[in-house]
């Protein structure tokens, strides 16, 4: 069975520091890897995504995450965080040719202090 | 691109009636949906997959007779709770997967999520 697992439930961090937020996940078949982020009372927005190609990911907005096979990890990391990256971030797999059915981690909330 | 809506945002409702909530990928046709349901401060489980023209597939633990998915378009998926109870009151997030994906990079697209209070 597939399984994904966040390391860090919560992580303090104070701003304009460098953040990584761990993933770490389990399958006996090749994956899409895929970071979320969920503000408050919101649904989730795709933060980026590892579908083939460069094993190195990154967003719009300062966010980077490196797919590593043999350590089948998937962390995300900023060198400088706001305070608007406040938020839950959800780590997630989907299998290949499977319909596209995603399992999520358990979330792991960034708060960012002044 | 790629926008979903749900409706309604919230909803608070006696115990014992039905809720239906629905789903809309608005640019987009959607061959999948995917209906989510999340606790405080917890992750995402998936309820079940429906798919446009037949029957939603549930995962294990989730009352199909409760929770009552009807994909009646490529647009539009509705999940009605059933005589909810408060044990129901969660928040619920569709997402919705564009025609074509099936099988490729299997992204979804979500929606913002209904909150269900059971009183």
């Amino acid at each position: 069975a597939q399984s994904v697992t966040q390391l860090d439930s919560q992580v303090p961090v104070f701003e304009e520091a460098p953040v990584e937020l761990r993933c770490n996940y389990s399958s006996s078949v090749s994956v899409y890897l895929f970071w979320y982020v969920q503000y408050p009372n919101q649904g989730l927005q795709l933060l980026l995504k590892y579908l083939s190609g460069s094993t190195l990911v990154e967003s719009i907005n300062g966010f980077e995450a490196e797919f590593n096979k043999s350590q089948t990890s998937f962390h995300l990391r900023k060198p400088s965080v706001h305070i608007s990256d406040t938020a839950e971030y959800f780590c997630a797999v989907s299998l290949y040719n499977q319909g596209g059915k995603l399992i999520f981690g358990q979330g792991t909330e960034l708060s960012v202090k002044p | 691109g790629a926008v979903v809506s749900q409706h309604p945002s919230w909803v608070i409702c006696k115990s014992g009636t039905s809720v239906k909530i629905e789903c809309r990928s608005l640019d987009f046709q959607a061959t999948t949906m995917f209906w989510y349901r999340q606790f405080p401060k917890q992750s995402l489980m998936l309820m079940a997959t429906s798919n446009e023209g037949s029957k939603a597939t549930y995962e294990q633990g989730v009352e199909k007779d409760k929770f009552l998915i009807n994909h009646a378009s490529l647009t539009l998926s509705t999940l009605t709770v059933t005589s909810a109870h408060p044990e129901d009151s969660s928040f619920y997030i569709c997402s919705a997967q564009p025609l074509g994906l099936a099988g490729g990079s299997n992204e979804q697209f979500f929606g913002p999520g209904t909150r269900l209070t059971v009183l």
